[in-house]
Protein backbone atom coordinates (compact mmCIF):
# COMPACT_ATOMS: atom_id res chain seq x y z
CA UNK A 1 0.00 0.00 0.00
CA UNK A 2 1.63 3.41 -1.16
CA UNK A 3 1.78 6.48 0.85
CA UNK A 4 2.00 9.50 0.39
CA UNK A 5 3.89 10.74 -2.43
CA UNK A 6 5.81 14.02 -3.59
CA UNK A 7 7.84 15.67 -6.00
CA UNK A 8 10.29 17.19 -6.26
CA UNK A 9 12.29 16.45 -3.28
CA UNK A 10 14.13 19.45 -3.69
CA UNK A 11 13.96 22.41 -5.21
CA UNK A 12 16.23 25.62 -6.07
CA UNK A 13 14.02 28.47 -7.28
CA UNK A 14 15.30 32.78 -7.45
CA UNK A 15 13.14 35.54 -6.12
CA UNK A 16 10.04 36.47 -8.47
CA UNK A 17 9.79 32.77 -9.56
CA UNK A 18 7.19 30.20 -9.54
CA UNK A 19 7.00 26.97 -8.23
CA UNK A 20 4.66 23.78 -8.82
CA UNK A 21 4.67 21.06 -6.06
CA UNK A 22 2.90 17.97 -6.48
CA UNK A 23 0.94 15.20 -4.05
CA UNK A 24 -0.94 12.17 -4.47
CA UNK A 25 -2.61 10.62 -1.44
CA UNK A 26 -2.63 7.31 0.06
CA UNK A 27 -4.49 5.02 -1.53
CA UNK A 28 -7.96 5.04 -0.91
CA UNK A 29 -7.82 8.94 0.67
CA UNK A 30 -9.50 11.71 -1.08
CA UNK A 31 -8.60 14.70 1.26
CA UNK A 32 -5.36 16.64 0.66
CA UNK A 33 -4.25 18.98 3.32
CA UNK A 34 -0.67 21.25 2.11
CA UNK A 35 1.89 22.65 5.47
CA UNK A 36 4.60 24.88 5.24
CA UNK A 37 7.43 23.76 7.60
CA UNK A 38 9.73 26.30 8.34
CA UNK A 39 13.39 25.01 9.54
CA UNK A 40 13.29 24.71 13.61
CA UNK A 41 8.66 25.09 13.40
CA UNK A 42 5.90 23.06 13.05
CA UNK A 43 3.98 22.47 10.20
CA UNK A 44 1.85 25.49 9.62
CA UNK A 45 -1.34 24.94 7.58
CA UNK A 46 -2.03 26.68 3.88
CA UNK A 47 -5.25 24.77 2.70
CA UNK A 48 -7.14 21.36 2.40
CA UNK A 49 -8.53 20.34 -0.92
CA UNK A 50 -11.74 17.86 -1.25
CA UNK A 51 -13.54 17.33 -3.88
CA UNK A 52 -11.50 19.22 -6.29
CA UNK A 53 -12.30 22.38 -4.17
CA UNK A 54 -10.25 24.30 -1.43
CA UNK A 55 -12.21 24.03 1.60
CA UNK A 56 -9.89 25.75 4.09
CA UNK A 57 -7.32 27.79 3.99
CA UNK A 58 -4.74 28.97 6.60
CA UNK A 59 -2.97 32.75 7.00
CA UNK A 60 -1.39 32.81 3.22
CA UNK A 61 -1.25 35.39 0.78
CA UNK A 62 -2.87 34.65 -2.61
CA UNK A 63 0.61 33.98 -3.83
CA UNK A 64 -0.38 30.33 -2.76
CA UNK A 65 -3.22 28.29 -4.50
CA UNK A 66 -3.73 24.84 -5.46
CA UNK A 67 -5.75 22.10 -7.00
CA UNK A 68 -7.02 19.03 -6.85
CA UNK A 69 -7.68 16.53 -9.33
CA UNK A 70 -10.41 14.21 -9.71
CA UNK A 71 -7.98 11.30 -8.79
CA UNK A 72 -7.74 13.06 -5.56
CA UNK A 73 -3.62 14.06 -6.16
CA UNK A 74 -2.99 18.13 -5.67
CA UNK A 75 -0.46 20.89 -6.75
CA UNK A 76 0.29 23.50 -4.56
CA UNK A 77 1.10 26.62 -6.47
CA UNK A 78 3.55 29.67 -5.07
CA UNK A 79 4.18 32.50 -7.51
CA UNK A 80 6.73 35.49 -7.11
CA UNK A 81 8.53 33.51 -4.66
CA UNK A 82 10.22 35.33 -1.97
CA UNK A 83 13.23 34.53 0.34
CA UNK A 84 11.15 33.85 3.12
CA UNK A 85 9.47 31.03 1.22
CA UNK A 86 12.04 28.61 1.70
CA UNK A 87 10.62 25.51 3.54
CA UNK A 88 9.36 22.16 3.41
CA UNK A 89 6.33 21.34 2.01
CA UNK A 90 4.28 18.80 3.44
CA UNK A 91 1.07 17.21 1.88
CA UNK A 92 -0.92 15.30 4.44
CA UNK A 93 -3.97 12.84 3.44
CA UNK A 94 -7.04 11.57 5.27
CA UNK A 95 -10.33 10.21 4.44
CA UNK A 96 -13.16 12.65 4.81
CA UNK A 97 -14.58 12.18 8.39
CA UNK A 98 -11.73 10.58 9.85
CA UNK A 99 -9.75 12.44 11.73
CA UNK A 100 -6.02 10.97 11.24
CA UNK A 101 -4.19 12.73 8.61
CA UNK A 102 -1.06 10.50 6.95
CA UNK A 103 2.20 13.03 5.87
CA UNK A 104 4.46 12.48 3.28
CA UNK A 105 7.86 13.07 3.04
CA UNK A 106 7.73 16.74 1.84
CA UNK A 107 9.40 18.73 -0.88
CA UNK A 108 11.89 21.20 0.36
CA UNK A 109 12.02 24.18 -1.66
CA UNK A 110 15.04 26.70 -1.18
CA UNK A 111 14.94 30.48 -2.87
CA UNK A 112 17.58 32.39 -3.54
CA UNK B 1 -3.46 30.15 18.36
CA UNK B 2 -0.10 27.87 18.00
CA UNK B 3 -0.78 25.33 21.38
CA UNK B 4 2.36 25.48 23.19
CA UNK B 5 4.64 22.70 23.74
CA UNK B 6 6.66 21.71 27.13
CA UNK B 7 9.40 21.54 27.40
CA UNK B 8 11.43 22.21 24.37
CA UNK B 9 14.22 19.75 24.65
CA UNK B 10 15.12 17.16 26.56
CA UNK B 11 17.79 14.61 26.59
CA UNK B 12 17.37 11.16 28.32
CA UNK B 13 19.26 7.88 28.49
CA UNK B 14 18.26 4.96 26.98
CA UNK B 15 15.07 3.58 29.72
CA UNK B 16 14.59 6.64 31.39
CA UNK B 17 10.89 8.04 30.74
CA UNK B 18 9.78 11.57 29.72
CA UNK B 19 6.48 13.07 29.50
CA UNK B 20 5.89 15.93 27.15
CA UNK B 21 2.56 18.58 27.40
CA UNK B 22 0.85 20.43 24.81
CA UNK B 23 -1.22 23.46 26.07
CA UNK B 24 -3.41 25.23 24.33
CA UNK B 25 -5.79 28.89 25.01
CA UNK B 26 -8.82 27.30 23.41
CA UNK B 27 -11.18 24.81 23.46
CA UNK B 28 -9.98 21.78 21.52
CA UNK B 29 -11.71 19.11 19.84
CA UNK B 30 -8.71 16.37 19.35
CA UNK B 31 -5.34 16.46 19.68
CA UNK B 32 -2.32 14.65 17.59
CA UNK B 33 0.76 13.59 17.86
CA UNK B 34 3.36 13.13 15.62
CA UNK B 35 7.21 12.49 15.56
CA UNK B 36 9.42 13.88 13.11
CA UNK B 37 13.25 12.17 12.61
CA UNK B 38 15.53 14.98 10.92
CA UNK B 39 15.24 15.56 7.04
CA UNK B 40 11.72 13.17 7.46
CA UNK B 41 7.92 13.68 7.33
CA UNK B 42 5.99 13.87 10.59
CA UNK B 43 4.56 10.13 11.64
CA UNK B 44 1.26 9.75 13.12
CA UNK B 45 1.54 8.62 17.10
CA UNK B 46 -1.61 8.49 17.96
CA UNK B 47 -4.95 11.16 18.17
CA UNK B 48 -6.87 11.44 21.01
CA UNK B 49 -10.58 13.29 20.91
CA UNK B 50 -12.68 15.43 23.45
CA UNK B 51 -14.39 12.90 25.37
CA UNK B 52 -12.24 9.94 25.08
CA UNK B 53 -10.00 7.85 26.86
CA UNK B 54 -6.16 7.83 27.70
CA UNK B 55 -4.67 5.81 24.55
CA UNK B 56 -1.72 3.92 23.86
CA UNK B 57 0.84 1.46 22.56
CA UNK B 58 3.47 -0.24 23.32
CA UNK B 59 5.72 1.98 25.54
CA UNK B 60 4.04 5.13 24.30
CA UNK B 61 0.88 6.81 25.76
CA UNK B 62 -1.27 9.99 25.57
CA UNK B 63 -3.98 11.33 27.77
CA UNK B 64 -6.47 14.63 27.26
CA UNK B 65 -7.40 17.14 29.99
CA UNK B 66 -10.48 18.45 28.54
CA UNK B 67 -10.85 21.27 31.55
CA UNK B 68 -7.43 22.48 31.22
CA UNK B 69 -7.03 21.96 27.33
CA UNK B 70 -4.02 20.00 27.69
CA UNK B 71 -2.15 17.15 26.25
CA UNK B 72 0.61 14.44 27.57
CA UNK B 73 2.49 12.76 25.75
CA UNK B 74 4.26 9.44 27.67
CA UNK B 75 7.17 7.51 26.74
CA UNK B 76 8.24 4.91 28.92
CA UNK B 77 11.71 3.23 29.02
CA UNK B 78 12.95 4.96 26.14
CA UNK B 79 14.17 3.15 23.16
CA UNK B 80 17.01 4.52 20.82
CA UNK B 81 14.73 4.92 18.00
CA UNK B 82 12.65 7.26 20.08
CA UNK B 83 14.62 10.02 19.29
CA UNK B 84 13.07 12.95 16.99
CA UNK B 85 11.05 16.23 17.29
CA UNK B 86 7.70 15.21 18.76
CA UNK B 87 4.74 17.52 17.66
CA UNK B 88 0.88 18.09 18.80
CA UNK B 89 -1.23 19.41 16.56
CA UNK B 90 -4.55 20.41 17.63
CA UNK B 91 -8.25 20.61 15.88
CA UNK B 92 -10.40 23.25 17.15
CA UNK B 93 -13.97 21.92 15.32
CA UNK B 94 -14.96 18.81 14.90
CA UNK B 95 -14.13 17.50 11.49
CA UNK B 96 -12.28 19.93 9.87
CA UNK B 97 -9.37 18.65 10.16
CA UNK B 98 -7.80 21.61 10.11
CA UNK B 99 -4.14 20.93 12.44
CA UNK B 100 -2.51 23.92 14.23
CA UNK B 101 1.16 22.65 15.15
CA UNK B 102 3.16 23.64 18.27
CA UNK B 103 6.47 24.33 17.81
CA UNK B 104 7.74 21.20 19.24
CA UNK B 105 9.75 19.38 21.70
CA UNK B 106 13.00 17.58 20.79
CA UNK B 107 13.97 14.64 22.23
CA UNK B 108 17.38 12.94 22.46
CA UNK B 109 18.03 9.48 23.56
CA UNK B 110 21.38 8.39 24.43
CA UNK B 111 23.22 5.05 24.85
Amino acid sequence: DAGVTQSPTHLIKTRGQQVTLRCSPKSGHDTVSWYQQALGQGPQFIFQYYEEEERQRGNFPDRFSGHQFPNYSSELNVNALLLGDSALYLCASSIEGEETQYFGPGTRLLVL
Amino acid sequence: QQPVQSPQAVILREGEDAVINCSSSKALYSVHWYRQKHGEAPVFLMILLKGGEQKGHEKISASFNEKKQQSSLYLTASQLSYSGTYFCGTELVLGNEKLTFGTGTRLTIIP
